[in-house]
């Protein structure tokens, strides 16, 4: 168990809706990642949050938003939804604002599948 | 933009056997090589290389990394069938405002008994 939490597990939507995903990081972590994971993708950085503050931007579509909260949970708004946006959504926490010089600790994700 | 290639896509082994996973990559100031193993559900860490030339072991399981010739490589020995996984290579650089991980397309490995 690596101490981060997403829910929920499981979202089945339609076209043009819009969602939230939530990830609570590990105890004493500060940094919350998101990141999408798709069959023909791989692992894509979505975006980061270091201390309630957004860090740094990845291949985030405008249709996405997200923020992180005084208590260091975080929320992953995705709207308009399309066929495309169906994947795997990870959340990851680490202590510092750097994501290259301590390991990156992921949850369980949270499987999206928009009909 | 920065590229991390791992290769082979997939491998299928017996248990017993030992397999070479590799990791190529191109970044802009290296700061890190990270390698995952993703059974079902999340990444779980296994090593962080800086290093040239320094193994880094755990178990059967050990890994290098060639700042030189970019590349690092994750060995696996005496394979166990719970070794079965997609194994995923990561490259931290420094380079732009992201600083952020770059992930490979991973190994899939199977393990048979």
């Amino acid at each position: 168990d690596s101490g981060v939490t997403q829910t929920p597990k499981h979202l089945i939507t339609a076209t043009g809706q819009r969602v939230t995903l939530r990830c609570s990081p590990r105890s004493g972590d500060l940094s919350v990642y998101w990141y999408q994971q798709s069959l023909d993708q791989g692992l894509q950085f979505l975006i980061q949050y270091y201390n309630g503050e957004e860090r740094a931007k990845g291949n985030i579509l405008e249709r996405f938003s997200a923020q992180q909260f005084p208590d260091l949970h975080s929320e992953l708004n995705l709207s308009s939804l399309e066929l495309g946006d169906s994947a795997l959504y990870f959340c990851a926490s680490s202590p510092t604002g750097i994501s290259y010089n301590s390991p990156l600790h992921f949850g369980n994700g949270t499987r999206l599948t928009v009909t | 933009e920065d590229k991390v290639v791992q290769s082979p896509l997939s491998l299928v082994v017996h248990e017993g056997d030992t397999v070479t996973l590799n990791c190529s990559y191109e970044v802009t100031n290296f700061r890190s090589l990270l390698w995952y193993k993703q059974e079902k559900k999340a990444p779980t860490f296994l090593f962080m290389l800086t290093s040239s030339g320094i193994e880094k072991k755990s178990g059967r399981l050990s890994s290098i990394l060639d700042k030189k010739e970019l590349f690092s490589i994750l060995n696996i020995t005496a394979t166990q069938t719970g070794d079965s996984a997609v194994y995923l290579c990561a490259v931290g650089s420094s380079s732009g405002s992201a600083r952020q991980l770059t992930f490979g397309s991973g190994t899939q490995l199977t393990v048979l008994p």
